[in-house]
């Protein structure tokens, strides 16, 4: 089993939709959750940062941890074709090692 | 890219022959690291730096060494590259003082192909 699991997708919405990527994790240590959004060809990314649980908003991003459960969420409100990438997410313990999840395609059509 | 070259961008090798590839930073960040990217396995840290001289191996380091003898560059060498080792590199840093050390920043990708 992998320490944390991403869905691949591809995942398919239209414009305006919100979106939610999520990924679980089976290491109860981890504190600092990351997303990196990834465009074809294109280095990743930082796109949120988290500490332990709880929301972090910014503009039309929300990522949220749910510690007792093992899960992250991203959630994209007024979905743009611009957002049309893989997102990644990360995560470590105090260190320097990230852990990434293999990352979920997510495409918007107008 | 936060400041971040890779050099080159892509390369075609065949099996046997050595390959370097390089990673310059203008950010004057600590840590600095190698990660490859393939389909089905997302981002696997090969090996990281956490100051001039000073090198650990990460999760898939067989086949790989590195050097950094400036704050600025990180070299990966594949010492005789096989077709396993077609990949997409990326070159990260992080430490920027005032930053978490695990916020990482990552550079635009080298894309390997070993016939």
């Amino acid at each position: 089993q992998k320490e944390v699991e991403q869905d691949p997708g591809p995942l398919s919405v239209p414009e305006g939709a919100i979106v939610s990527l999520n990924c679980t994790y089976s290491n109860s240590a981890f504190q600092y959750f990351m997303w990196y959004r990834q465009y074809s060809r294109k280095g990743p990314e930082l796109l949120m940062y988290t500490y332990s649980s709880g929301n972090k908003e910014d503009g039309r991003f929300t990522a949220q941890v749910d510690k007792s459960s093992k899960y992250i969420s991203l959630f994209i409100r007024d979905s743009q074709p611009s957002d049309s990438a893989t997102y990644l997410c990360a995560m470590t313990l105090n260190t320097d090692k990230l852990i990434f999840g293999t990352g979920t395609r997510l495409q918007v059509f107008p | 890219d936060a400041g971040i070259t890779q050099s080159p961008r892509h390369k075609v090798t065949e099996t046997g022959t050595p390959v370097t590839l390089r990673c310059h930073q203008t950010e004057n960040h600590r840590y600095m690291y190698w990660y490859r990217q393939d389909p089905g396995h997302g981002l696997r840290l090969i090996h990281y730096s956490y100051g001039v001289k000073d090198t650990d191996k990460g999760e898939v380091s067989d086949g790989y060494s590195v050097s950094r003898s400036k704050t600025e560059d990180f070299l990966l060498t594949l010492e005789s590259a096989t077709s396993s080792q077609t990949s997409v590199y990326f070159c990260a840093i992080s430490g920027s003082p005032g930053l978490p050390v695990s916020e990482q920043f990552f550079g635009p990708g080298t894309r390997l192909t070993v016939l």
